[in-house]
């Protein structure tokens, strides 16, 4: 399968830990996005990343978020001291950039995070 | 207000009805447009990007109104299988950005 893959896919954890995800995209895909969704919205964008380099974070991302992509391949995203409010799905995408504009973006199954 | 903007629905439909959805957005500098579409409890799938010209791929056809800001898609012949919820998105003024709306459920009707 030469899709976005993420892990874990189910993660429960108890508030006040800390947690990691990881996403693998699309191997010639150079840009990868993470972002949140809850029951009944669409997702909401958190950050980008243009090979290693995050270009851009939404305000929705605090400072118990940060997200990283070392070698321009893989990326992590983790929580620290989750809150109840923290609990989501956590989408990851990757594209290809033609210029200035991303291409189409391709989802990886996502990450369910339930803190309790 | 939203950046993007969608009824939620549901449509309820039978077999074989046509269906529009629009999505309206509130940045006249958005240059990339797109429809997903995103089945229960599974990750958004591209549906087809939406051009300037208008694009069709089979019973979908995608429009853009730059003019008034706003996107739509029509089903045609709709199918059982296209019941899912369709997410409309656009880019932001850095083009690296994506607003997602909040999906418009469809359920295609026996």
């Amino acid at each position: 399968d030469t899709g976005v893959s993420q892990d874990p896919r189910h993660k429960i954890t108890k508030r006040g830990q800390n947690v990691t995800f990881r996403c693998d995209p699309i191997s010639e895909h150079n840009r990868l996005y993470w972002y949140r969704q809850t029951l009944g919205q669409g997702p909401e964008f958190l950050t980008y990343f243009q090979n290693e380099a995050q270009l851009e974070k939404s305000r929705l991302l605090s400072d118990r978020f940060s997200a990283e992509r070392p070698k321009g391949s893989f990326s992590t995203l983790e929580i620290q001291r989750t809150e109840q409010g923290d609990s989501a799905m956590y989408l990851c995408a990757s594209s290809e950039a033609y210029g200035s504009w991303a291409d189409e973006q391709y989802f990886g199954p996502g990450t369910r995070l339930t803190v309790t | 207000r939203k950046e993007v903007e969608q009824d939620p629905g549901p449509f309820n439909v039978p077999e074989g009805a046509t269906v529009a959805f629009n999505c309206t957005y509130s940045n006249s500098a958005s240059q990339s447009f797109f429809w997903y579409r995103q089945d229960c409890r599974k990750e958004p799938k591209l549906l087809m990007s939406v051009y300037s010209s208008g694009n069709e791929d089979g019973r979908f056809t995608a429009q853009l109104n730059r003019a008034s800001q706003y996107i739509s898609l029509l089903i045609r012949d709709s199918k059982l299988s296209d019941s899912a919820t369709y997410l409309c998105v656009v880019n932001g003024n850095t083009g690296n950005q994506f607003y997602f709306g909040t999906g418009t459920s469809l359920t295609v009707i026996p």
